[in-house]
């Protein structure tokens, strides 16, 4: 298995723009989660999917930030418009009910000057 | 709002020495997570545990839980220098699979 696969795995974008960040999950997976890491803040939980539906969207920062997931194999992480303090590594994780062990992707770094 | 801590947050040893990392957590979970994390890395799963008194062993770690005291330790033994990485422990409070909750990590680093 491939494993959870994230892309970009650095992006670099000025304050104001738009960034899309991906998340291939593991192929049989129904978990995806959206984690953040800073420095500052440490690892924090963003949102996470059961079946394509978001369960728990608490940790979105702000109306900035928006998930999707229109599909089992595929999910997006918007942030429109990208500010500095967005600057962080964005993890993607899976899991499958009754397993609970979640896989992270290798990460997108992004930085926003 | 589950807080999880741990300590220490930075520890520095010798090879061949035994060491414990403590993570506490503020209220009942299902599930305690271990993860390692490499600079510049992703997080690898190194344990899960699932019930009180649960005891898992890989190589040189050991991890345990204690879930009446809200406690779980990762024990490392004769530490080796490729140990060297940021721990994590992280909990999970609901039923099911849902978003963990992570410490702020201890970063291990073992002199040869």
């Amino acid at each position: 298995d491939a494993g959870v696969i994230q892309s970009p795995r650095h992006e670099v974008t000025e304050m104001g723009q738009e960034v899309t960040l991906r998340c291939k999950p593991i192929s049989g997976h129904d978990y995806l989660f959206w984690y953040r890491q800073t420095m500052m803040r440490g690892l924090e939980l963003l949102i996470y999917f059961n079946n394509n539906v978001p369960i728990d969207d608490s940790g979105m920062p702000e109306d900035r930030f928006s998930a999707k997931m229109p599909n089992a194999s595929f999910s997006t992480l918007k942030i429109q418009p990208s500010e500095p303090r967005d600057s962080a590594v964005y993890f993607c994780a899976s899991s499958s009910w009754g397993r609970y062990e979640q896989y992270f992707g290798p990460g997108t770094r992004l930085t926003v000057t | 709002e589950l807080k999880v801590e741990q300590n220490p947050l930075f520890l520095s040893m010798q090879e061949g020495k035994n060491y414990t990392i403590y993570c506490n957590y503020s209220t009942t979970s299902d599930r305690l997570y271990w993860y390692r994390q490499d600079p510049g890395k992703s997080l690898e799963s190194l344990f899960v545990l699932l019930s009180n008194g649960a005891v898992k062993q890989e190589g040189r770690l050991m991890a345990s839980l204690d879930t009446k005291a809200r406690l779980s330790t990762l024990h490392i033994t004769a530490a080796v220098h490729d140990l060297s990485a940021t721990y994590f422990c992280a909990v999970s409070s609901g039923g099911g699979a849902d978003g963990l909750t992570f410490g702020k990590g201890t970063h291990l680093i073992i002199q040869p």
